[in-house]
């Protein structure tokens, strides 16, 4: 399975944007990029993923280098329900599909 | 209406024990998983099926069985339980088994081996 990098921890302040980094250089053509979020004493929860195209949705957006080589996860205005531990995940648009979690990033929204 | 629900959400047993775990989905999907995060807090799958039939089985130990009697449920048989089973046990689902849609999880089973 492809590997992702990801900041271990990051702060953002209350009704701020909140910009969430991924790396995934070794990303082949045929893997989506996947966010998924867990907060404390819950099971994970899909946020938005995407193929090369940026991305937006409810909850958040999807932006995508054009070399596919990292992506940037973005909450417009941080709520402290927002807190929690946020995984990117390469998964292969071929078939046996599963989420392969990393430590992911454990984001602290101030009040 | 719950979309993946899990019962029990706690089970304390002891060492040795048989214990199974429920799992249903009702959003229609074709894909069930059952995934494992242990007390580092760190999230692995152990299963798949995909319209009942087991398409990824992750080097998990045969004391746990899977069975999939309809598309809907998914269960997670335990044997022997050892305490090394403790964890939080995640069952998810997803409308099938190709990585362009996302997957759905449920609340989760505590499962406590004394």
């Amino acid at each position: 399975d492809a590997k992702t990098t990801q900041p271990n921890s990051m702060e953002s302040n209350e009704e701020e944007p909140v910009h969430l980094p991924c790396n995934h250089s070794t990303i082949s053509g045929t893997d989506y990029i996947h966010w998924y979020r867990q907060l404390p004493s819950q099971g994970p929860e899909y946020v938005i993923h995407g193929l090369t195209s940026n991305v937006n949705n409810r909850m958040a957006s999807l932006a995508i280098a054009e070399d596919r080589k990292s992506s940037t996860l973005i909450l417009h205005r941080a709520t402290l329900r927002d807190a929690a531990v946020y995984y990117c995940i390469l998964a292969s648009g071929g078939s046996n599909y599963k989420l392969t979690f990393g430590k992911g990033t454990l984001l602290t929204v101030n009040p | 209406d719950t979309a993946v629900s899990q019962t029990p959400k706690y089970l304390v047993t002891q060492m040795g024990n048989d214990k199974s775990i429920k799992c249903e989905q009702n959003l229609g999907h074709d894909t069930m998983y059952w995934y494992k995060q242990d007390s580092k807090k760190f999230l692995k799958i152990m299963f798949s099926y995909n319209n009942k039939e087991l398409i990824i089985n992750e080097t998990v130990p045969n004391r746990f069985s899977p069975k999939s009697p309809d598309k809907a449920h998914l269960n997670l048989h335990i044997n022997s339980l050892e305490l090394g089973d403790s964890a939080v046990y995640f069952c998810a689902s997803s409308p099938h088994h190709r990585g362009q849609r996302e997957q759905y999880f449920g609340p989760g089973t505590r499962l406590t081996v004394t």
